[in-house]
């Protein structure tokens, strides 16, 4: 079965500083990966997924993603945090197996960010 | 917006008593998955539909039970309710049948159990 860890529960950033939240993924086989973020009462937005076609994916709101194989990791980044981007963000997996859609989440990571 | 629409936005109920969430997926998309998101739990698939199928199982209690009707929309219905209930219940839907495809969440219904 397939399953995403995140690094690190909270991460605080200046405003202008470089995020980088991190994932690893644990799949006998490259799977399907995606990152999502949630804002307050608000439901989980999509901001990018990788699905075996370029390892460098870019999202939403100027994040980007890696997905390095040789690292199991799908860590997001962004150059130049924003006061808006404070939010939980989710990294997730799917499998590549025609039924096996479900979305596996980790736990999430806080982002905070410092004016 | 996602275009998943789910009803009611707040439910505060008993112990023993049973609920029913809705669910209205974007218009087109025959998936339907039901998530319940808890602090000590995080976000923990439930359940998914395909076009008024079950199609996978997660950990969903015996006291919960799902179906998806004719015209695509979907209800959780949870029974013999207790606190530990309490959680925000996502759901979301997806557009084409296979993996890859990202899944769409509507802003949750948030369960009290007092």
């Amino acid at each position: 079965a397939q399953s995403v860890t995140q690094l690190g529960s909270h991460v605080s950033v200046s405003e202008g500083a470089l995020v980088l939240l991190r994932c690893n993924y644990s799949s006998s086989v490259p799977p399907y990966l995606f990152w999502y973020v949630q804002y307050p009462n608000q439901g989980l937005q999509l901001l990018l997924k990788y699905t075996s076609a370029a390892t460098l994916v870019k999202g939403i709101n100027g994040f980007e993603a890696e997905f390095k194989k040789s690292e199991t990791s799908f860590h997001l980044t962004k150059p130049s945090a924003h006061m808006s981007d404070a939010a939980e963000y989710f990294c997730a997996v799917s499998g590549v197996n025609f039924g096996n859609e479900k979305l596996t989440f980790g736990t999430g990571t806080r982002l905070t960010i410092i004016p | 917006d996602s275009g998943v629409t789910q009803t009611p936005k707040h439910l505060i109920t008993a112990t023993g008593q049973r609920v029913t969430l809705r669910c209205s997926p974007r218009s087109g998309d025959l998936s339907v998955y039901w998530y319940q998101q808890s602090l000590d739990q995080g976000l923990q698939f439930l359940i998914q539909y395909y076009n008024g199928e079950e199609r996978a199982k997660g950990n969903i209690l015996e006291r919960f039970s799902a179906q998806q009707f004719p015209d695509l929309h979907s209800e959780l219905n949870l029974s013999s309710l207790e606190l530990g209930d309490s959680a925000l219940y996502f759901c979301a839907s997806s557009a084409v049948q296979g993996a890859g495809s990202p899944l769409h969440f509507g802003n949750g219904t948030r369960l009290t159990v007092t």
